[in-house]
């Protein structure tokens, strides 16, 4: 893998319904996968910063783990809210120039 | 507050005209970057800057100029050599030296050239 690629590019759920999302990154010169939520008219935030192999964080009901062997995150979000309508990136970092951001994955929480 | 601040939101050129888009922050932080998203792509990094007087090309940085004078500051110029200045504009700001390299960003500069 040479780019950064996330899946799906959009996503349609019900309120409280569980969903999950991928990041694939290409595994040689990893130093950090970072995921940010990007709501309409704010600034992308970060939600998670992951450097080790098996990282697992976890921000109430987010979490996200990192296989850095295989070059892939998973992002979750259990009991999806209105609130979490957003656009999730997740950034591969190999050093402060080799920044490399998906396209980005869109989820709607319909109530 | 400690923050990134970008200015304009919205700017409108006319083709062949140079334009500067403002970035401040008063994080203290050391690197700062810029990006450009156009629809269905990701964001694409023109120029970082990891100390004063610094600065780097990125990936897409033709048709584009910086300055990094002020720790605090770091302006992009859109000159007239930019083939499509038509998109959206971010800046972000890093603090060097922790090691996770967790980007804080600014709002934004929507940039229309016709």
């Amino acid at each position: 893998i040479l780019n950064v690629e996330q899946s799906p590019q959009s996503l349609h759920v019900q309120e409280g319904d569980s969903t999950n999302f991928t990041c694939s990154f290409p595994s040689s010169n990893f130093y950090a996968l970072h995921w940010y939520r990007w709501e309409t008219a704010k600034s992308p935030e970060a939600l998670f910063v992951m450097t080790l192999n098996g990282d697992e964080k976890k921000k109430g009901r987010i979490s996200a783990t990192l296989n850095t062997k295989e070059g892939y995150s998973y992002l979750y979000i259990k009991g999806s809210q209105p609130e979490d309508s957003a656009t999730y990136l997740c950034a591969s970092h190999g050093g402060y120039q080799k920044v490399t951001f998906g396209t980005g994955t869109k989820l709607q929480v319909i109530p | 507050d400690g923050g990134i601040t970008q200015s304009p939101k919205y700017l409108f050129r006319k083709e062949g005209q140079n334009v500067t888009l403002s970035c401040e922050q008063n994080l203290n932080h050391d690197a700062m970057y810029w990006y450009r998203q156009d629809p269905g792509q990701g964001l694409r990094l023109i120029y970082y800057s990891q100390i004063v007087n610094d600065f780097q090309k990125g990936d897409i940085a033709e048709g584009y100029s910086v300055s990094r004078e002020k720790k605090e500051s770091f302006p992009l110029t859109v000159t007239s050599a930019q083939k499509n200045p038509t998109a959206f504009y971010l800046c972000a700001s890093t603090l060097t030296g922790t090691g996770s390299y967790e980007q804080y960003f600014g709002p934004g500069t929507r940039l229309t050239v016709t």
